[in-house]
């Protein structure tokens, strides 16, 4: 059965921690991994990764997927309050979405 | 850019009830997407359109929920009669076309059923 499974389930840290969020995947026709952040509302895009070994980039955000072990992992650095969200890992199979469970991520100051 | 409108934002019924959400995705994108959101989880796709039909609604429990997307532009999504377990935020989302893998999600409809 294709999964995606996220872990930590949740995370509390304090401001300027730095923080790494794993998403394991088990899917038969694997295209693309997408990572999200959620905050109260809708999910919003971060990442997507395609490629083995390529880091992708964003300020105090990166991510890296490995295709032969099959997972992917988000770092956050120096993190702030206002990182504060759950984290989404979604992997796309053909054309399907599959979503893992999420790491709720507390940042205290 | 304007983004995905969802409404109602929330709605709370009794179980039995019905109900209806209503999505109108990002002007041009092709894809529709209804995903169910329960606490603690992460989101379940219900059902996926391109332009107004059908690609994939196996997940989609057809005795009790229904969406159409008449006009290939906004959908509606409803639940009748809601169990209590359908308690849940219903995301809508839409992309450019099916193989576009980024989503943009709307802020969702809130759904509590007592």
């Amino acid at each position: 059965e294709d999964k995606v499974v996220q872990s930590p389930l949740s995370l509390v840290v304090h401001e300027g921690d730095t923080v790494t969020l794993n998403c394991s995947y088990e899917v038969t026709n694997f295209r693309s991994l997408l990572w999200y952040k959620q905050e109260k509302k809708a999910p919003t895009f971060l990442f997507m990764l395609t490629s083995s070994g390529i880091e992708k980039k964003s300020g105090r955000l990166s991510s890296i997927l490995d295709k032969k072990e099959l997972f992917s992992i988000l770092n956050i650095t120096a993190t702030q309050t206002g990182d504060s969200a759950v984290y989404l890992c979604a992997v796309v199979d053909n054309n399907d979405m599959r979503f893992g469970a999420g790491t709720r991520l507390t940042v205290k100051p | 850019e304007a983004g995905v409108a969802q409404s109602p934002r929330y709605k709370i019924i009794e179980k039995r009830q019905s109900v209806a959400f209503w999505c109108n995705p990002i002007s041009g994108h092709a894809t529709l997407y209804w995903y169910q959101q329960i606490l603690g989880q992460g989101p379940k796709l219900l059902i996926q359109f391109q332009n107004n039909g059908v690609v994939d609604d196996s997940q989609l429990p057809k005795d009790r929920f229904s969406a159409e997307r008449l006009k290939g532009v906004d959908s509606t999504l409803k639940i009748q009669p809601a169990k209590l377990e359908d308690s849940a935020v219903y995301l809508c989302a839409s992309s450019l076309h099916s193989g576009a893998n980024v989503l943009t999600f709307g802020a969702g409809s809130r759904l509590t059923v007592l």
